[in-house]
């Protein structure tokens, strides 16, 4: 099945500077790549998505990269703000282990200091 | 109102009795899974549904069981409860790609 690697565990930046967190996976066959944002006390979100005929994607400040033939794909988060402190995931779905749903990176504690 | 709930959203229990956690949904989404949380592990995939008459197994089945009541209910029973159950619970629906989650359950067995 799939495997998920994320780096780092935790990430502390000044706000108003670029965060970035990185992902690699194993399984080549994987082609749908999300990012989820989870605050405190509340269930994951997801911020943004790519999949794999695509090398980049931006949504206002995040975008997301995906390198295929390197099996890695990073989150970018520009201009942070206090309200992007959160714990992220980075996930990958696994066609080749049936399971049909997604395999999670082990997440990252984003803070931002002020 | 949201569209995946859980109930409850915190359980204290003892060690050996059972317990069921439940998920409803109103996105009308046929697949749901059930996700378990530790801190450092991320989320492991427990079971999931493609339908009501659809159930696999996940990457940590053991001590576990579901039920799928409904296109819109999805429930996860620990039949006798250990401690290292203790643990944050999520449901999960999608309709292929994106999930959508619930609020989550916090168990701890004592």
């Amino acid at each position: 099945g799939e495997n998920v690697e994320q780096h780092p565990s935790t990430l502390s930046v000044q706000e108003g500077d670029s965060a970035v967190i990185k992902c690699t996976y194993s399984d080549s066959a994987s082609n749908y790549f999300p990012w989820y944002k989870q605050e405190l006390g509340k269930g994951p979100q997801l911020i943004i998505d790519i999949r794999s005929n695509v090398g980049e994607k931006k949504d206002q400040r995040i975008a997301v990269t995906l390198n295929k033939t390197a099996k890695h794909f990073s989150l970018h988060i520009t201009e942070t703000q206090p309200e992007d402190s959160a714990v992220y995931f980075c996930a990958a779905d696994d066609p080749g282990g049936g399971a049909d749903g997604l395999t999670f990176g082990k997440g990252t504690h984003l803070i931002i200091q002020p | 109102d949201a569209d995946v709930t859980q109930t409850p959203r915190n359980r204290i229990t003892k060690t050996g009795k059972r317990i069921m956690l439940e998920c409803s949904q109103t996105k009308g989404h046929d697949r749901m899974y059930w996700y378990r949380q530790d801190p450092g592990l991320g989320l492991r995939l427990i079971y999931y549904s493609f339908d009501v008459k659809d159930i696999n197994k996940g990457e940590i089945s053991d001590g576990y069981s579901v039920s799928r009541q409904a296109q819109a209910k999805f429930s996860l029973s620990l039949e006798s409860a250990i401690p290292n159950q203790t643990a944050l619970y999520f449901c999960a629906t999608s309709d292929r790609y994106e999930q959508y989650f619930g609020p989550g359950t916090r168990l701890t067995v004592t």
